[in-house]
């Protein structure tokens, strides 16, 4: 069974819109991240959350939103999307504590973003 | 700036070979680690193996090896016996201790391997 769940897999989206990806997780991690797979391009790291905190955001665009409603919990909100928002976006987590960075990450499937 | 390179986009093994891919990475850090990371052809990221820069010693798991030559700041991902199953694209991912907290890794393009039966 996944640990890490992703919804939804696909999601299609037309320009200008407004769209919520969703990640939980079930390994009992306290840090969660967000990392995003452009066409042609490496993963690249968008945030990491540690105890539903804001440890590091390297996303430019403040169109993209994450939501940490529970402690397993990291949604991920996009507004106002673009074409070039289309990618894979994937959640991660690790047992991170305070103090312990940068652990052996474990990620979801993804969610595969279209935006027309 | 960190950075991740692998050159090879691609590359192939015969069933039962050895196959290597490389990796070099740019960092001012003293203290970091390389991760290495096996994407699925359903997308799925799966951890492989890490190296961390303070250990000499070169990191194995399983079938699974690295060459980590630090001084030319490039590691090398060895996986013995390969299997047709071990096709997938294969990341190289830079994570510097320094900047505790972000969980933050710097990822290479990848390389596509593929495994003949």
């Amino acid at each position: 069974d996944p640990k890490i769940i992703q919804k939804p897999k696909y999601l299609v989206a037309v320009t200008g819109s407004e769209k919520i990806l969703i990640c939980e997780q079930y390994l009992g991690h306290n840090a969660m991240y967000w990392y995003r797979q452009s066409a042609k391009k490496p993963l690249e790291f968008m945030f990491s959350y540690s105890y539903q905190k804001l440890m590091d955001n390297q996303t430019a665009s403040s169109r993209f939103q994450p939501q940490s409603s529970k402690k397993n919990h990291l949604d991920l909100q996009i507004t106002a999307l673009k074409p070039d928002d289309s990618a894979t976006y994937f959640c991660a987590s690790s047992q991170g504590d305070r103090g312990v960075a940068n652990e052996r990450l474990f990620f979801g499937h993804g969610t595969k973003l279209s935006v027309l | 700036a960190q950075r991740v390179t692998q050159v090879q986009p691609t590359g192939s093994s015969q069933w039962g070979e050895e196959v290597t891919l490389d990796c070099s990475y740019e960092t001012s850090e003293y203290f970091y680690r390389i991760f290495w990371y096996r994407q699925l052809f359903s997308g799925e990221m799966v951890f492989l193996i890490y190296q961390p820069s303070f250990d000499t010693q070169n990191q194995r798991s399983g079938r699974y090896s690295v060459v980590f030559q630090k001084s030319f700041k490039s590691i090398s991902l060895v996986i013995s016996a390969s299997q047709p199953e071990d096709s997938g694209t294969y990341f190289c991912a830079l994570s510097e201790l320094y900047n505790t907290n972000t969980g933050k890794l710097t990822f290479g393009d990848g390389t596509v391997l593929t495994v003949k039966p």
